[in-house]
């Protein structure tokens, strides 16, 4: 069975810092998805970024992007130069490709951004 | 990604009684789910929304208490029957937009109040 843990249950940062969370999977499958979602306070679940684990190359989308080693089975999320609006809670999910699945997420990491 | 949009988004019932939630997407999808969220908590899938059959139950959760309709491919309807407080809770529905690999985006939610 697959698992997502995310270890750093709350983390707080000044704003424009730049600030790495950690998530960690375990799988003995090959193919599959991994997901970083945003849940701020309004409790809408936004995609963040998402990595097809065939790729070598980390995924990016404008502040935030991740670090990929499929080796380790790590899945870290950076957002650089931190805003007000980046508080919220962030999930790690994964998910296999081509299977009728569900997709597993972490128990997440609750981020407050400091002015 | 596709607009969805949950009904209510907050409701505060007694005891006893059932409320139902409704899921309208504006894109037809392939596949939609049911999430429950406790506060502070990850997402705990209840059940997978087939179109015009029976909804497919995750362990823990039964028809009897969360009957699941999808009439079609662009909406569903999730009923929290003989609501407990216990039932608290945020419920998302989530959809997979026809096109998309397997990424799933998530509705508003709705908090559900019990007392």
């Amino acid at each position: 069975a697959q698992t997502v843990t995310q270890s750093q249950p709350e983390m707080s940062v000044q704003e424009a810092e730049t600030v790495t969370l950690s998530c960690t999977y375990d799988t003995s499958e090959n193919n599959y998805y991994l997901f970083w979602y945003k849940q701020p306070p309004s409790r809408q679940m936004i995609l963040v970024i998402r990595q097809e684990a065939y790729k070598q190359q980390n995924a990016t989308e404008n502040r935030f992007s991740v670090n990929f080693q499929k080796a380790a089975k790590s899945f870290s999320l950076k957002i650089s130069d931190s805003q007000l609006g980046d508080t919220a809670m962030y999930f790690c999910a994964f998910l296999l490709m081509n299977r009728d699945d569900k997709i597993i997420f972490g128990k997440g990491t609750r981020l407050h951004i400091l002015p | 990604s596709a607009v969805i949009s949950q009904k209510p988004s907050r409701d505060i019932c007694q005891r006893g009684t059932s409320l139902t939630i409704q899921c309208q997407v504006d894109s037809q999808v392939t596949m939609m789910f049911w999430y429950r969220q406790q506060p502070g908590q990850s997402l705990t899938l209840i059940a997978t929304a087939n179109q015009g059959s029976e909804a497919t139950y995750e362990s823990g959760f039964v028809i009897d208490k969360f009957p699941i309709s999808r009439p079609n491919l662009t909406f569903s309807t999730l009923t929290v029957s003989n609501m407990s407080p216990e039932d608290s809770s945020i419920y998302l529905c989530s959809v997979v937009p026809r096109g998309n690999t397997d990424t799933q985006y998530f509705g508003p939610g709705t908090r559900l109040t019990v007392l």
